[in-house]
């Protein structure tokens, strides 16, 4: 099948570790994507790659990397910097041109304490 | 900058009712439009798209309406069911944002039984 994958579903962390969320897709994608979104909220871009080795900073990059060193995969590191971590982070991925759709993975559930 | 909203954050209807969920964008330089459905802890799923060279496009059960005049999309719902009770996404692409989709607040639709 394919699709896009997130792992873990529930990520637990003690404040001040860093921690790194896994996004793998097989859909041959080039364009892949970071959102957070808070409870009741919508989608916030955190980063996005448009191609291997290059990625762009989103609206809300601070305190999260990322590194795109091979077309499947983009995993998201959140940092100690970031003030606030406790969301539910998305990966999705798109065609880089022609079909805009965006297609997302089940998404994990990051809890700091 | 340039934003996606909407205008009811919870919508409650009977099931077999029809539905209808509305969002108004403010750029009116997009040229792509799309819905997602997303279900409590779950990732976004694609529901419907729309360019802006047309004004309707039907699928199963679904339609969404695009008002290029007064800047506004609606989704349709016809006899809606329980399982379509999910925070419903419209999101837009700007004609010069490669393939970026900016997202707005979201709806909850709740279907009584």
């Amino acid at each position: 099948d394919g699709g896009i994958t997130q792992s873990p579903k529930y990520l637990f962390r003690k404040e001040g570790q860093n921690v790194t969320l896994s996004c793998e897709q097989n859909l041959n994608h080039d364009a892949m994507y970071w959102y957070r979104q808070d409870p009741g909220q919508g989608l916030r871009l955190i980063y996005y790659s448009q191609i291997v080795n290059d990625f762009q900073k989103g609206d809300i990059a601070e305190g999260y990397s990322v590194s795109r060193e091979k077309k499947e995969s983009f995993p998201l590191t959140v940092t100690s910097a970031q003030k606030n971590p406790t969301a539910f982070y998305l990966c999705a991925s798109s065609a880089a041109s022609g079909n805009f759709e965006q297609y997302f993975g089940p998404g994990t559930r990051l809890t700091v304490t | 900058g340039e934003s996606v909203g909407l205008h009811l954050p919870t919508l409650s209807v009977q099931e077999g009712d029809n539905s209808i969920i509305n969002c108004a964008y403010s750029n009116s330089a997009s040229d792509y439009f799309i819905w997602y459905k997303q279900e409590s802890g779950k990732g976004p799923q694609f529901i419907i798209d729309i360019r802006s060279n047309m004004d309707k496009r039907q699928g199963q059960r679904v339609t969404v309406l695009l008002n290029k005049t007064v800047k506004h999309l609606s989704l349709q719902i016809a006899a809606t069911q329980p399982g379509d009770s999910a925070v419903y996404f419209c999101a837009e692409k700007g004609i010069n944002a490669g393939n970026m989709l900016t997202f707005g607040g979201g709806t909850r639709l709740m279907v009584k039984p």
